[in-house]
């Protein structure tokens, strides 16, 4: 079975252009969340899609944004990089946003602002 | 609010020999914790769970970690390294009951070396 499967591994962007960030969850989970890793600071939750409804945001400013459509990919758009934006982006996938369900990470797409 | 503090960046140990990695909480009520490992060029895999069940958790790989209210932590352990366990370890939490993947909290990682 594929797992979650996160595009492009890696995408380099400079300070003020717009990153799209892709991800496929494991089929039949219908909750794609979307973390960021910058180094030196753990995994912060950036939002949480639903059967196509955003459901949860972290403490992120509105130019991350995202959307997730009907066979329940998902895509992230960063707006206006900045150089801190530089991270791992985390795409994980479960079956839905309730307790004691396990997430299935992807491998992350490393996005570079220079 | 709900935090994780891991005590080590960097841990180094010999194959065959304990792995200990060090993960203190912060919880105003009953948590739900986890390990996470993520090796190279891999997404996040989840190790082991505790959500109020047994305190001693046993998960894959031969990992385990206590739960100890008293002092706070969740310690990772195991008996003997391998070469395949280097990696780097993330202690989480859940910021509501039962660890829903929006609410996970996790800490800034512990790097494991194991040397031959």
């Amino acid at each position: 079975e594929a797992g979650v499967t996160q595009s492009p591994t890696h995408l380099i962007k400079t300070r003020g252009q717009q990153a799209t960030l892709r991800c496929s969850p494991i089929s039949g989970h219908t909750s794609v969340y979307w973390y960021q890793q910058a180094l030196g600071l753990g995994l912060q939750f950036l939002l949480w899609y639903d059967e196509g409804e955003e459901r949860n945001r972290g403490n992120f400013p509105p130019r991350f944004s995202g959307r997730q459509f009907p066979n329940y990919s998902s895509e992230l758009n960063v707006n206006a990089l900045e150089l801190e934006d530089s991270a791992l982006y985390l795409c994980a996938s479960d079956t839905q946003g309730l307790m004691n369900t396990e997430a299935f990470f992807g491998q992350g797409t490393r996005l570079t602002v220079v | 609010a709900q935090s994780v503090t891991q005590l080590d960046s960097h841990v180094s140990v010999s194959e065959g020999t304990p792995v200990l990695l060090r993960c203190n909480y912060s919880s105003s009520y009953s948590p739900s914790l986890f390990w996470y490992v993520q090796h190279p060029n891999k997404g996040l895999q989840l190790l082991l769970k505790y959500t109020s069940a047994a305190t001693l958790v046993k998960g894959i790989n031969g990992f385990e970690a206590e739960f100890k209210k008293s002092e706070t932590s969740f310690h990772l352990t195991k008996p003997s390294a391998h070469m395949s366990d280097a990696a780097e370890y993330f202690c989480v939490v859940s910021d509501g009951y039962g660890g829903a993947t929006n609410k996970l909290i996790f800490g800034t990682g512990t790097l494991l070396a194991v040397q031959p």
